[in-house]
């Protein structure tokens, strides 16, 4: 597609439940990162794919937060028991020309209730 | 930690003048820099960027300005407009003069421009 595509745009869930959240990147783009924004917080990283693997996944809050990318492609992050704190915008990107910054998609907005 | 800060909350300027966006980092390993732009319920979005061997990149009414040694970068806006009325991102990495890999954001600006 022309832009980085994240579904669902907004979700509500329940403490404790589990979601998942896609992100399809421009066409052709290797590198892929995952981000947040909290309420009244900037961009906080949470992981970067080149390819199908994660050179740098430092960014994750806990054991309950997981990522993969399949294809050299689509990724897929997952919160396991969600927490009220989880609550974020989360937003992905892909790049693949060096020189210029990534392109970002629209977001998923996740509230936990 | 804050490793890249942006002390303004927020800034308001008339239709025409300048604006002039500030950022302070504390890692002196960052070599890149970037800024984008971000209206309500959209993603960001790359605006202009500039690597460490320089101290100045323009592109239209946007220059973004770097003093390594001030650990200090700002964007200029000139004319400013209303349609660049969002939040602004300063973000930085150490990716060896490229944007590959994690980016460090600050905390975002809200521009206003009033006609």
């Amino acid at each position: 597609g022309a832009g980085v595509s994240q579904s669902p745009s907004n979700k509500v869930t329940e403490k404790g439940k589990d979601v998942e959240l896609r992100c399809d990147p421009i066409s052709g783009h290797t590198a892929l990162y995952w981000y947040r924004q909290s309420l009244g917080q900037g961009l906080e990283f949470l992981i970067y794919f080149q390819g199908n693997s994660a050179p740098d996944k430092s960014g994750l809050p806990s054991d309950r937060f997981s990522a993969e990318r399949t294809g050299g492609s689509v990724s897929t992050l997952t919160i396991q028991r969600t927490q009220q704190e989880d609550s974020a915008v989360y937003l992905c990107a892909s790049s693949q020309d060096a020189n210029y910054g990534y392109t970002f998609g629209s977001g998923t907005r996740l509230t936990v209730v | 930690d804050q490793q890249v800060k942006q002390n303004s909350p927020s800034l308001s300027v008339q239709e025409g003048r300048i604006s002039i966006l500030n950022c302070d980092y504390t890692n002196s390993m960052f070599d890149y820099f970037l800024w984008y732009k971000k209206y309500p319920a959209e993603g960001p979005t790359f605006l202009i960027s500039i690597s460490s061997i320089k101290d100045k990149n323009e592109d239209g009414r946007f220059t973004v300005f770097l003093n390594k040694s001030a650990k200090h970068l700002s964007l200029h806006i000139v004319p400013s407009q209303p349609g660049d009325s969002a939040v602004y991102f300063c973000a930085a990495n150490s990716g060896g003069g490229t944007s590959y890999g994690k980016l460090t954001f600050g905390q975002g600006t809200i521009l206003t421009v009033h006609p």
